[in-house]
């Protein structure tokens, strides 16, 4: 069964600084990857996706992933954070097995020092 | 165009109760699917609904059950509550089936608190 891991229950950065955040899946053939992110009251929006081809995707907000094969990574990059960036965000890959339904990571809150 | 909206937006209800959740898609779209997120977790698929057919379902038992109507909005009910009910539900809408290719707008969710 397909699987999505995020290592970081938490992470704090401080406002300026550079972002990763981990994301690991377990699947068989190549997945279909995306990065969402949760604010407080608000609904999940979709930071950027990975289908095919290059490797590295651009988002909104500035973000960008990788897809690494060899890793089974697709971790969320962004040069500068803004304290408007703190929320949690989420992994989650297609479920192809599944009637192509999302299995979601558990998340990674982002914490912004001023 | 407005986006997915859900009703209510809290719930208390006690175990053994009966809810309804309500979920309006987003203007074109005829797929909503549902999702629970238990608090500190990431969503957990519940059930699909495409052109008013269940198009696919999680693990979550018989009592967790849906609607969708011509107009494409949605219920979620759920019978018999249990305490591990307690969670945010997600509605999301899309133009197609499934999770992939189709992308999925949520709605700012309900949640439920079982007493």
């Amino acid at each position: 069964a397909q699987s999505v891991t995020q290592p970081d229950i938490h992470i704090t950065v401080s406002e300026g600084a550079s972002l990763e955040l981990r994301c690991n899946y377990s699947y068989g053939a190549t997945p279909y990857l995306f990065w969402y992110v949760q604010s407080p009251g608000q609904g999940l929006q979709l930071l950027l996706k990975y289908f095919s081809g290059d490797t590295l995707v651009q988002g909104i907000k500035g973000f960008e992933a990788e897809f690494k094969r060899s890793q089974s990574s697709f971790n969320l990059r962004k040069p500068s954070v803004h304290w408007s960036d703190a929320a949690e965000y989420f992994c989650a890959v297609v479920a192809l097995d599944s009637n192509y339904q999302l299995i979601w990571g558990a998340g990674t809150k982002l914490i912004i020092k001023p | 165009e407005t986006g997915v909206t859900q009703s209510p937006t809290h719930l208390i209800k006690t175990r053994g109760q009966q809810v309804t959740l309500r979920c309006s898609s987003q203007s074109g779209h005829n797929t909503v699917s549902w999702y629970q997120q238990a608090l500190g977790q990431g969503p957990q698929f519940i059930f699909q609904y495409y052109r008013e057919e269940e198009n696919g379902r999680g693990n979550f038992p018989p009592r967790f059950s849906g609607l969708q109507f011509p107009n494409y909005s949605s219920e979620l009910n759920v019978n018999a509550l249990e305490l591990d009910d307690s969670a945010l539900y997600l509605c999301a809408s899309s133009l197609g089936a499934g999770g992939g290719e189709n992308e999925q707008f949520f709605g700012p969710g309900t949640r439920l608190t079982v007493l």
